[in-house]
């Protein structure tokens, strides 16, 4: 069935260092690729998308692109910030049930 | 634009008692509704979902159930708290159809004791 593995944390960056948050999926068909971030005691908020193959998304200096090859929707920023210390979750839009499919989310943490 | 809502926004139950947690949607018609439980230091887990009034699908047996009595309000209850049912509860609303984006609500945080 349909999954997304997502690389565990926590994460613990210095400001300004380059983010890489791994994630790879596993899906029948082309699904559609999210990255969500929650905020501590907060709701999630749509970080970014992808819809196909290739596609690259980009939010607040988040990118991530959608590798077919590797099944894979990483994400990336080039210099993070303080206030980027959040859980990160990459998610898969499953078929038939109109459901996203969650990974167990990544903890960032970026001391000044 | 849409806006989601969900209260209460904290919750101290003792086990045993009956839970209601309300969710409301506006400015959208007709989308589907999910409910979500993050327990501590983990991931989403997908609870009820339902795609139009009175249709709700389960995903996981528990001791909760969920109803959606009107289009845009949903509903999760239980009879008798567990230990086990402490976490953080978040609803969702989406379009479905082929984008499978969900937009979510600020959470409820609920703790039996």
């Amino acid at each position: 069935g349909d999954s997304v593995t997502q690389m565990e944390g926590p994460v613990t960056l210095s400001e300004e260092a380059f983010l890489t948050i791994n994630c790879t999926y596993t899906a029948t068909g082309y699904p559609s690729l999210f990255w969500y971030v929650q905020y501590p005691g907060e709701g999630l908020q749509l970080l970014l998308k992808a819809t196909k193959a290739d596609d690259k998304g980009s939010n607040k200096g988040f990118e991530a692109t959608y590798r077919k090859e590797t099944t894979s929707f990483h994400l990336e920023k080039g210099s993070v910030q303080v206030s980027d210390s959040a859980v990160y979750f990459c998610a898969l839009g499953g078929t038939g049930a109109n459901n996203l499919f969650f990974g167990t989310g990544t903890r960032l943490t970026v001391i000044p | 634009s849409q806006t989601i809502h969900q209260w209460p926004a904290t919750l101290v139950q003792p086990v045993g008692s009956p839970l209601s947690l309300e969710c409301t949607v506006e400015g959208t018609s007709n989308p589907n509704l999910y409910w979500y439980r993050q327990a501590a230091g983990r991931g989403l887990q997908l609870l009820f979902y339902s795609v139009g009034i009175g249709q709700i699908s389960s995903e996981v047996p528990q001791n909760l159930s969920a109803s959606r009595p009107q289009d845009r309000q949903f509903i999760l209850s239980s009879k008798k708290l567990l230990l086990s049912d402490s976490g953080f509860y978040l609803c969702a609303w989406g379009l479905g159809l082929a984008t499978y984006e969900q937009y979510f609500g600020p959470g409820t945080r609920l703790t039996v004791t």
